[in-house]
């Protein structure tokens, strides 16, 4: 167990919807990274949160938009859902930016 | 920028065979390199790490060396296992502007045959 909640596990909608995936960091861990797994793109860095701050952006779409918390949670909203963006989105966490502990994932899938 | 590159797979091995998955690397400065580990419907874990120059990372018998000459961290076991299965990513950390910038290759998918 890597400390590191996503939830939910799995999650099917429609195209068009909009969804929210939560992730709980390791206690103490300040850093909040997503992103996104596909069969064919591999892990795609998505975006990066620092104590409640955005720090890096990666490869995240204008449809997808994400905040930290004052308690250190996270939330990557994806909105207006195509079929392409059906893929396992994991969340990692670290201390200052270092190794990552990876969530277990959420896989979306969209019809 | 910074990148890492792995060779693609899918690599199949039978079980006891030697693995080696190769990992280049370029950055600007001086990156620490890791392995990642990924079974099946789980999330990544970190496999081993080094931090400098000629550092060997080992654990559950895999290891491999940081060599800067050659900007490589090429992965190795001796004597593969079913459960061995898994994609395998190699990244690097580099600090960037106060804060430490990871950077995953795009993985390769090992499958070990009984």
């Amino acid at each position: 167990d890597s400390g590191v909640t996503q939830t939910p596990k799995h999650l099917i909608t429609a195209t068009g919807q909009r969804v929210t995936l939560r992730c709980s960091p390791r206690s103490g861990d300040l850093s909040v990274y997503w992103y996104q797994q596909s069969l064919d793109q591999g892990l795609q860095f998505l975006i990066q949160y620092y104590n409640g701050e955005e720090r890096a952006k990666g490869n995240i779409l204008e449809r997808f938009s994400a905040q930290q918390f004052p308690d250190l949670h996270s939330e990557l909203n994806l909105s207006s859902l195509e079929l392409g963006d059906s893929a396992l989105y994991f969340c990692a966490s670290s201390v200052t930016g270092g190794i990552q502990y990876f969530g277990a994932g959420t896989r979306l899938s969209v019809l | 920028g910074d990148s890492v590159t792995q060779m693609e797979g899918p690599v199949t091995l039978s079980e006891e065979a030697f693995l080696t998955i190769n990992c280049t690397y370029t950055a600007t400065g001086y990156p620490s390199l890791f392995w990642y580990v990924q079974y099946p419907g789980e999330g990544l874990q970190l496999l081993l790490k080094a931090t400098k120059a000629d550092d060997k990372g080992s654990n559950k018998g895999f290891e491999a060396t940081y060599r800067k000459e050659t900007t490589s961290f090429h992965l190795e076991k001796g004597s593969v296992q079913v459960s061995d299965s898994a994609v395998y990513f190699c990244a690097l950390i580099l600090n960037s502007g106060g804060y430490q910038k990871v950077t995953f290759g795009t993985g390769t998918k090992l499958q070990v045959i009984p």
